[in-house]
């Protein structure tokens, strides 16, 4: 499989809610990283898992939680949402070890109202 | 903290006019990439510079690493309508990539 494939595309939660988002990534690709995008802004770091594992990790509240599976799907899971937290949610992967970039899904757009 | 600047943060230019954006950083990456991004899609990388003073071509771009490793060029020669999208630097480090807020360019026909 190639490519990085992400679900929903689009979603509405309303404030206080938990929204689960997945990705499916590309054949391969053992690193998963998630980046949180605010309108007018580049992505951000949430973080990323490697063979299952947190391993790093941006400045993001424990409400955000990931979980990486051995077929090499994600999700990316928000707990008690807010306001701030629509944006458009990437999910990226790459081969480990290579100084690649890496391949980027089309993103899922989380509206919070 | 380690942040990348991007200049400008808008452009508009005609098409077949040069242009160059700018991706700055007081902090040493391991690699930089550029990506573009149209609206609704997820960014595409279009390169990735790893040695200080490297060049490289891709068509009608031309991207430039600097010497110390702290800040790229991107070159487009010859501008076409099909080149508009927002145009993003990010640093490599160990486990994550630090985007810039990019630069948006829009090429009239």
């Amino acid at each position: 499989e190639t490519g990085v494939t992400q679900s929903p595309t689009h979603l509405i939660k309303t404030r206080g809610q938990q929204v689960t988002l997945r990705c499916s990534s590309q054949s391969g690709h053992n690193t998963v990283s998630w980046y949180q995008q605010a309108l007018g802004q580049g992505p951000q770091f949430i973080f990323q898992y490697y063979r299952e594992e947190e391993n790093g990790r941006g400045n993001f509240p424990p409400r955000f939680s990931g979980l990486q599976f051995p077929n090499y799907s994600s999700e990316l899971n928000v707990n008690a949402l807010e306001l701030d937290d629509s944006a458009l949610y990437l999910c990226a992967s790459r081969a480990t070890g290579g100084r690649d970039g890496y391949t980027f899904g089309s993103g899922t757009r989380l509206t919070v109202v | 903290t380690q942040l990348l600047e991007q200049s400008p943060q808008f452009l508009s230019i005609q098409e077949g006019e040069n242009l160059t954006v700018y991706c700055n950083s007081s902090s040493v990456f391991s690699s930089l990439q550029w990506y573009r991004q149209e609206p609704g899609e997820g960014p595409v990388l279009l390169v990735t510079v790893v040695t200080g003073g490297e060049v490289k071509k891709l068509k009608r771009l031309t991207f430039q690493f600097g010497d110390a490793r702290k800040d790229s060029s991107l070159h487009i020669t010859a501008a076409q309508p099909g080149d508009t999208g927002l145009y993003l630097c990010a640093g490599g480090s160990n486990y994550k990539l630090t985007f810039g807020k990019g630069t948006l360019l829009t090429v009239n026909p």
